[in-house]
């Protein structure tokens, strides 16, 4: 998808490590969003950033931190990677205007912690 | 906190008839949007249509088009003249607008839709 770059787009950890997973936007869009999506499921928000130097949690934020680094950038990691946070996960931005509410996706990471 | 409620995992349709998905939300809010997505295997989301709370009017894309109930708090899809290519995942998802969670998008558990031929 045009506009939401992700990076990696495919990891392998090992149970312990650590890593970041990258996301920016070149929208100007105020919020960015941290999903994951297990297999055969829904999407589950981890963190969001409603604004530039503000984040939230979402519903699963256990073993997650988030860094909105500038209006761009909105990165997730995993400080001890566990198997349970093998998943597929989507970082997302939100432009609310006068053409109405207009939501963009990445196209996923996938991540396997064995 | 709000909440999104997709109480049909699995739906499916013949070619070319219609078939309805539906949602249901949870909110003390007034400004919302929903939104209905769709995610083929490529794992790609895709929308499909979306609807502004304040809007009484049903919004339609084409082929698809939404029954909004904002007392009922229901957001149902309906799709027309179904197509081998409609066959998905498809996802309800609520954008709060206002208030303590504004900005949060929250996702309904989604529905596998099968097109037969």
């Amino acid at each position: 998808n045009a506009g939401v770059t992700q990076t990696p787009k495919f990891q392998v950890l090992k149970t312990g490590q650590s890593m970041t997973l990258q996301c920016a936007q070149d929208m100007n869009h105020n919020s960015m969003y941290w999903y994951r999506q297990d297999p055969g499921m829904g999407l589950r928000l981890i963190y969001y950033s409603a604004s530039e130097g503000t984040t939230d949690k979402g519903e699963v934020p256990n073993g997650y931190n988030v860094s909105r680094l500038n209006k761009r950038e909105f990165s997730l990691r995993l400080e001890s990677a566990a198997p349970s946070q093998t998943s597929v996960y989507f970082c997302a931005s939100n432009r609310k205007g006068t053409a109405g509410n207009t939501i963009y996706f990445g196209e996923g990471s996938w991540l396997t912690v064995v | 906190a709000q909440t999104v409620t997709q109480s049909q995992p699995e739906m499916s349709v013949q070619e070319a008839e219609t078939v309805t998905l539906s949602c249901t939300y949870d909110t003390s809010e007034s400004d919302y949007y929903l939104f209905w997505y769709k995610q083929p295997p490529s794992r790609q989301m895709i929308l499909v249509i979306r609807q502004e709370a304040y809007k009484q009017q049903n919004a339609t894309e084409n082929r698809f088009s939404v029954n909004f109930q904002k007392a009922a708090k229901s957001f149902s899809l309906k799709i027309s003249d179904s197509q081998l290519g409609d066959a998905a995942m498809y996802f309800c998802a609520y954008w709060s607008a206002g208030g303590t969670s504004y900005g949060k998008l929250t996702f309904g558990q989604g529905t596998i839709l099968t097109v037969h031929p």
